[in-house]
């Protein structure tokens, strides 16, 4: 089975400036998930999908990102305007099931966004 | 959202040890999953335990459950250099909602 494919694999932009990335989950998994992963520390989470509905956009900046999830399957992730503290790496994940049932997690390679 | 917190944040040892990571929270998991990373790739899943006083084994590696479902340790025995990387330990606390992901455990096991 492939696996989540993610593009770009790195970016490096000025702030202010824009960026989308892009994520193509695993076929027939219904959720997928956005996760910031700053140096040092552990995924957070920014976006979780279900089909192609939110479920939980709690922790997203809605002020300069966005996610789109059109179709149920591919995903993008936008940052507008881009500031230095979204140096990260962007993971995409997706599950065959909801969460609650302990259900894995199937990460991409992520996207390393450098903003100088 | 919901804190876990992992202990040590680094660990340096050298191939033959073992070692032991802890993850814990002040709130009850309803499953709680272990994550290792390499450097430039994703999380890959190790393990999931979902029943308080859980036992699971994988080859040299014993994940425990604790009885009252707020922790959970990662025990290695006589570490390799190949299991050098980050380990996350992930929960869920509600049903419904996604992982919530501790700072992770970086290993460094050298030859």
């Amino acid at each position: 089975e492939a696996g989540v494919a993610q593009s770009p694999r790195y970016k490096i932009i000025e702030k202010r400036q824009s960026v989308a990335f892009w994520c193509n989950p695993i076929s027939g998994h219904a959720t997928l998930y956005w996760y910031q992963q700053i140096l040092g520390q552990g995924p957070k989470l920014l976006i979780q999908f279900q089909n192609n509905g939110v479920v939980d956009d709690s922790q997203l900046p809605k002020d300069r990102f966005s996610a789109e999830r059109l179709k149920g399957v591919d995903s993008t992730l936008k940052i507008q305007p881009a500031k230095l503290e979204d140096s990260a790496v962007y993971l995409c994940a997706s599950s065959s099931a909801r969460p609650g049932l302990g259900s894995p997690l199937h990460f991409g390679n992520g996207t390393r966004l450098t903003v100088t | 959202t919901q804190l876990l917190e992992q202990s040590p944040q680094f660990l340096s040892i050298q191939e033959g040890e073992n070692l032991t990571v802890y993850c814990n929270s002040s709130s009850v998991f309803s499953s709680l999953q272990w994550y290792r990373q390499e450097p430039g790739e994703g999380p890959v899943l190790l393990v999931t335990v979902v029943t308080g006083g859980e036992v699971k084994k994988l080859k040299r590696l014993t994940f425990q459950f604790g009885d009252a479902r707020k922790d959970s340790s990662l025990h290695i025995t006589a570490a390799q250099p190949g299991d050098t990387g980050l380990y996350l330990c992930a929960g869920e606390f509600d049903s419904g909602y996604a992982l919530n992901f501790g700072k992770g455990t970086s290993l460094l096991v050298t030859p």
